[in-house]
């Protein structure tokens, strides 16, 4: 069954640092997405993504993020500069359709020392 | 708000009890769907109900619909320890998620 595959599985980094959060969506798929889940809290929407270009995006989607398509497989993340507070889970997800069901990817964990 | 809100927050049953949940929701809808979250994991669609539609059944899962009261529940029957998990109606074009009903299943 095809899957959203996320790398890495698990990421420490020094604040201040930049990281690039990797998913590969499921192939026939038009729309991307990233969330991120602080531990122990809800699934926060970031960002949708369709047609090569931002279609809506949350208040916690500031101008440390961006996102990028940069092939026709990859949909990756990318936080300028971390901070402590940007620990948490951060989940990829893809779906065929505006109205079609949601594919998760198993998380990037994210740790800001 | 644009999120599903989902009621109980927490359910706790024993194996082989049904576990009722439900939703309610604020903007119109092409269909409603439920998610499963297991602790850490990515989330999982586990069905989808059609605006049109009031009821679907899909293996131990029954879903209703009521969408002149924007409301939704999910019915788990026959639980198992496995079903252990926080369920989901996420809200406007189902990307928005709640806190979700944590349901846990005591063998």
């Amino acid at each position: 069954e095809p899957e959203v595959t996320q790398t890495p599985s698990h990421q420490v980094t020094q604040m201040g640092q930049e990281v690039i959060l990797r998913c590969v969506p499921i192939s026939n798929h038009l729309y991307f997405y990233w969330y991120r889940q602080i531990l122990g809290q809800k699934v926060e929407f970031l960002v949708s993504f369709y047609n090569n270009e931002i279609s809506e995006k949350s208040e916690i989607f500031d101008d440390q993020f961006s996102v990028e398509r940069p092939d026709g497989s990859n949909f990756t993340l990318k936080i300028r500069s971390t901070k402590l507070e940007d620990s948490a889970m951060y989940f990829c997800a893809s779906r065929q359709g505006l109205s079609g069901e949601l594919f998760f990817g198993e998380g990037s964990r994210l740790t800001v020392l | 708000s644009q999120q599903g809100e989902e009621d109980p927050q927490a359910l706790s049953i024993q194996e082989g009890e049904n576990a009722t949940m439900n939703c309610s929701y604020k903007t119109s809808i092409n269909n409603l769907q439920w998610y499963r979250q297991n602790s850490g994991r990515g989330l999982v669609h586990l069905i989808l109900i059609r605006s049109n539609e009031r009821e679907k059944h899909s293996g131990r899962l029954r879903v209703t619909l009521d969408t002149s009261k924007k409301s939704s529940s999910l019915l788990i029957t026959a639980s198992r320890a496995a079903d252990t998990a926080s369920y989901f109606c996420p809200g406007a074009n189902n990307l928005f998620f709640g806190t979700g009903t944590r349901l846990t299943v005591i063998p």
